[in-house]
Order: C-alpha cells, then structure tokens, then sequence
C-alpha cells in the first residue's frame, strides 16, 4: 500500500447509525487531516492532527468524533447525522514544517438517509 | 479573513483550444501556493508548488505561474483527458493550514 488510503470508499447510513470511516497514511507523515466536500463549495478543514495531538477543530458539529491512535492512522467516528452531512469526506497527510502540501486520499462518499 | 477564490467557476473548451484558470488570494502570510487536480468521486491530485512571486512550473499542458495576489493554471491545447476539477489552495504562513478555493470545473470536448 502506497499513498493515504481511505475505507470505506462509500457508506449509505441511518440517522440513527454509528459508523466509523478510516484513513490511513503510508509516507511516515507526521500530520493528518479530515476535510469536508461538498458540491460546488470549497473543501472544509474538519480536523487537524499533528503528532497525534489534535490541533484544530474548525467548529464540527460534536456528532463528528475523530480519533488519532498514532501518526499513521485517523478515523471519523460518525453518529446521529442529518442529511446534511452527505458529502465526500477526505483525509489527508503532510510533513509539517517543510512547506509541502497536503497528500489526499481517495474519500469515503457518505449518503445519510 | 483569509480567503481564496477561483475563476471561472466552470470552463467549457474545444481540444486545442488553449485558456488560464486564475486563483486569487487574500491571507496574512503565504508559504506556498498548491495546485490540485481532482476527478470525479477521487480524491485531489497534487500538480504543482510555488512559493515566490514571479516563479513558474510547468507538466505537459500545464503551466503555473504566480504574482503576489494570484496564481494562473495556463492549459495549452487541452485534451479531454485534461476534463477535471482544478483546485487551488493556500498554505498559511503561520500553522500547517491548507486553505481551498472552491476550484474550476474544466470541460475540454473533442
């Protein structure tokens, strides 16, 4: 596996259902992100990890739960959505410090039903 | 506030025919300037870093170049393949935050 890789590739939930989306990075990165994208609005910064130290929460609803159990891997514990919250959700990695950007992965398409 | 904002919002073009995407900026303090790509139901596509004004890269059909309020992706004589999202984003000088625009949707038919 090369690159960030993000499972499931596509999710249809409940209002009422849990679900958990996972990412995880293979470029011994130290920083992880989860952005938000949906139509015709530019990407929104959900999340921010740096060595595993959440750093910014971008005043994402509490139904949103991110967990960072070491700098490869990050998840987005999901519960209670509106249908609102269809979009594509993507991680992604970078190197702090060196001024490069970010390295996405593939997303996880939601659809709350 | 720090803003990016993408022109035109989408672009129609023939194959051959050549065009510029502008991404305009508005932040505090630039340390770099990202070009995406991004196909439909996939995640971005790095393209290309700039980082002064007046530098320039360029791949294939495409060439950016960037001043001290803009960027322009220039796509010389474009092929379908080349129909995709471009995105810009900022990288801020102060924290590791990437700041999108909300890209330009580039149809290229044959």
């Amino acid at each position: 596996e090369t690159g960030v890789t993000q499972t499931p590739r596509h999710l249809v939930m409940g209002m009422t259902n849990k679900k958990s989306l996972k990412c995880e990075q293979h470029l011994g990165h130290n920083a992880m992100y989860w952005y938000k994208q949906s139509a015709k609005k530019p990407l929104e910064l959900m999340f921010v990890y740096n060595f595993k130290e959440q750093t910014e929460n971008n005043s994402v609803p509490s139904r949103f739960s991110p967990e960072c159990p070491n700098s490869s891997h990050l998840f987005l514990h999901l519960h209670t959505l509106q249908p609102e919250d269809s979009a594509l959700y993507l991680c992604a990695s970078s190197q702090v410090g060196q001024g490069n950007g970010y390295t996405f992965g593939s997303g996880t398409r939601l659809t709350v039903v | 506030e720090d803003q990016v904002t993408q022109s035109p919002e989408a672009l129609r073009l023939q194959e051959g025919e050549s065009s510029s995407l502008n991404c305009s900026y508005t932040v505090s303090g630039l340390r770099g300037l990202f070009w995406y790509r991004q196909d439909p139901g996939k995640g971005p596509e790095f393209l290309f870093t700039l980082y002064s004004a007046g530098e320039e890269k360029e791949k294939e059909r495409l060439k950016a170049t960037l001043t001290k309020k803009e960027s322009f992706l220039h796509i010389t004589a474009p092929k379908p393949e080349d129909s995709a999202t471009y995105l810009c984003a900022v990288l801020m000088e102060y924290g590791n935050k990437l700041v999108f625009g909300a890209g330009t949707i580039l149809r290229v038919k044959s």
